[in-house]
C-alpha cells in the first residue's frame, strides 16, 4: 500500500514569510508525528498526534510553529514568520496505534526540504 | 533528559568486513530502542528494534542486543555489502523518538 507522503518535496521561501507543509499518513494509522532534521541539531521531535487526544507539542521550538490534523488523517505543519534557522528537512511519520505503553513502528515520509533565504 | 550517543562517522569499510556501530543511551526507565537507516535519496526506515532488556533485534543480517547493564544497543553485521552504504541512526523512546546524530557508512567493493 501507499506509504507516508509529504508535500511539497522542496520549498524555498523568504525570511518572514509563512509556510505550510503537508503530510498524508498511511491509511488507518491513528498516530502521526513531525520531526525536523537539520545539520546542526540532527533529528528532533516536534509534535505528536494520537487519535482524538490533545497533541503533544512539547518539541515545538517556538510559538511560530503550529500543526493541526484534520479528520484524524492529513496533517499540516505551519511555520509563521520563517527564519533562516528554520531551514531543515521536515519529516512526517505515522504509526498504527501510538498511545501510552505502545511501541509502534513509525513509518517515515520522504520529507520536505525547507530553505529560508 | 533522555539522549542517544552513537559512534561518530564517517565509517568506511571494505566489502565483507565486520561492522560495529556503537550506540549508548541515557533514559529514565527502560525505553524501546531502534536502529533506523537512511539510504541515499530515500526516507528513514526502521532497520530493527528491541523493546526490553536482553532482546535482540535483527534484520537483513544486522543485529543489536538491548543491554540494560551497559545502556547500549550496538549495531553489528558480520559481512557488509556495498548496498549497506547509508546513514544509520540509533533511537530510543516510544512515541517521541530521540535520535543519535547518525553514522554515515560507506562500503567499498
Amino acid at each position: 500500500g501507499a506509504g507516508v507522503s509529504q508535500s511539497p518535496s522542496n520549498k524555498v521561501t523568504e525570511k518572514g514569510k509563512d509556510v505550510e507543509l503537508r503530510c498524508d499518513p498511511i491509511s488507518g494509522h491513528t498516530a502521526l508525528y513531525w520531526y525536523r532534521q537539520s545539520l546542526g541539531q540532527g533529528l528532533e521531535f516536534l509534535i505528536y498526534f494520537q487519535g482524538n487526544s490533545a497533541p503533544d507539542k512539547s518539541g515545538l521550538p517556538s510559538d511560530r510553529f503550529s500543526a493541526e490534523r484534520t479528520g484524524g488523517s492529513v496533517s499540516t505543519l505551519t511555520i509563521q514568520r520563517t527564519q533562516q534557522e528554520d531551514s531543515a528537512v521536515y519529516l512526517c511519520a505515522s504509526s498504527p496505534q501510538g498511545g501510552p505503553g505502545i511501541t509502534d513502528t513509525q513509518y517515515f515520509g520522504p520529507g520536505t526540504r525547507l530553505t529560508v533565504l | 533528559g533522555n539522549s542517544v550517543t552513537q559512534m561518530e562517522g564517517p565509517v568506511t569499510l571494505s566489502e565483507e568486513a565486520f561492522l560495529t556501530i556503537n550506540c549508548t543511551y541515557t533514559a529514565t526507565g527502560y525505553p524501546s530502542l531502534f536502529w533506523y537507516v537512511q539510504y541515499p535519496g530515500e526516507g528513514l526506515q526502521l532497520l530493527l528494534k528491541a523493546t526490553k532488556a536482553d532482546d535482540k533485534g535483527s534484520n537483513k543480517g544486522f543485529e543489536a542486543t538491548y543491554r540494560k547493564e551497559t545502556t547500549s544497543f550496538h549495531l553489528e553485521k558480520g559481512s557488509v555489502q556495498v548496498s549497506d552504504s547509508a546513514v544509520y541512526f540509533c533511537a530510543q523512546g516510544a512515541q517521541k523518538l530521540v535520535f543519535g546524530q547518525g553514522t554515515r557508512l560507506t562500503i567499498n567493493p
